[in-house]
């Protein structure tokens, strides 16, 4: 069945690092990609979001890439912050959602 | 609009006690769900609704049963507790309607304890 692969953590940063968390899936269809992020105490919040190849989604400094060829939907962002510290999941539809183990980030200043 | 609510936030439970977690929301949403998160699982579906008056068991069904009360609300409930519940429990919506992408809101969340 369809399945989200994402890095295991936790992920420790310095303030201001460059942030890479991979993720990749298998899907028999067309899925829309998705990253979720959940700060502690809450719930998950829509970070961003892709729905065909190539598209690429991006919001508050975040970004990721639907790229078919690799199957991956990988998470970057150039300069992390204290206040992204939280836990991060990819997921993917087709006809319903599948969400990764998620990826702790801890950001230290 | 309030999103996504969750009633209660906490609560803890003797093994074999029963109790009902609600949700609501207030998107106008046809869709509804009820996850538990465990650590290193990330999210497994227990029960979804697809639209009012339908439900449908999900990954985790096993130990609850859910009511979709109405369109804007959808309950969970624990017949008999057991310890394997201890769980966060996430109550989500999504409108399928139309060419979206049908992301999913979320809830804050449960936290529940069985002893």
């Amino acid at each position: 069945g369809d399945s989200v692969t994402q890095m295991e953590g936790p992920v420790t940063l310095s303030e201001e690092a460059f942030l890479t968390i991979n993720c990749t899936y298998t899907a028999t269809g067309y899925p829309s990609l998705f990253w979720y992020v959940q700060y502690p105490g809450e719930g998950l919040q829509l970070l961003l979001k892709a729905t065909k190849a190539d598209d690429k989604g991006s919001n508050k400094g975040f970004e990721a890439t639907y790229r078919k060829e690799t199957t991956s939907f990988h998470l970057e962002k150039g300069s992390v912050q204290v206040s992204d510290s939280a836990v991060y999941f990819c997921a993917l539809r087709t006809d319903d959602m599948r969400f990764g183990a998620g990826t702790r980030l801890t950001v230290k200043p | 609009n309030a999103g996504v609510t969750q009633t209660p936030k906490f609560q803890v439970l003797k093994t074999g006690q029963s109790m009902t977690l609600q949700c609501a929301q207030d998107m106008n949403h046809n869709s509804m769900y009820w996850y538990r998160q465990d650590p290193g699982m990330g999210l497994r579906l227990i029960y979804y609704s697809a639209s009012e008056g339908t439900t449908d068991k999900g990954e985790v069904p096993n130990g609850y049963n859910v009511s979709r009360l109405n369109k804007r609300e959808f309950s969970l409930r624990l017949e008999s507790a057991a310890p394997s519940q201890t769980s966060v429990y996430f109550c989500a919506s999504s409108d399928l309607r139309g060419t979206g992408a049908y992301e999913q809101y979320f809830g804050p969340g449960t936290r529940l304890t069985v002893t």
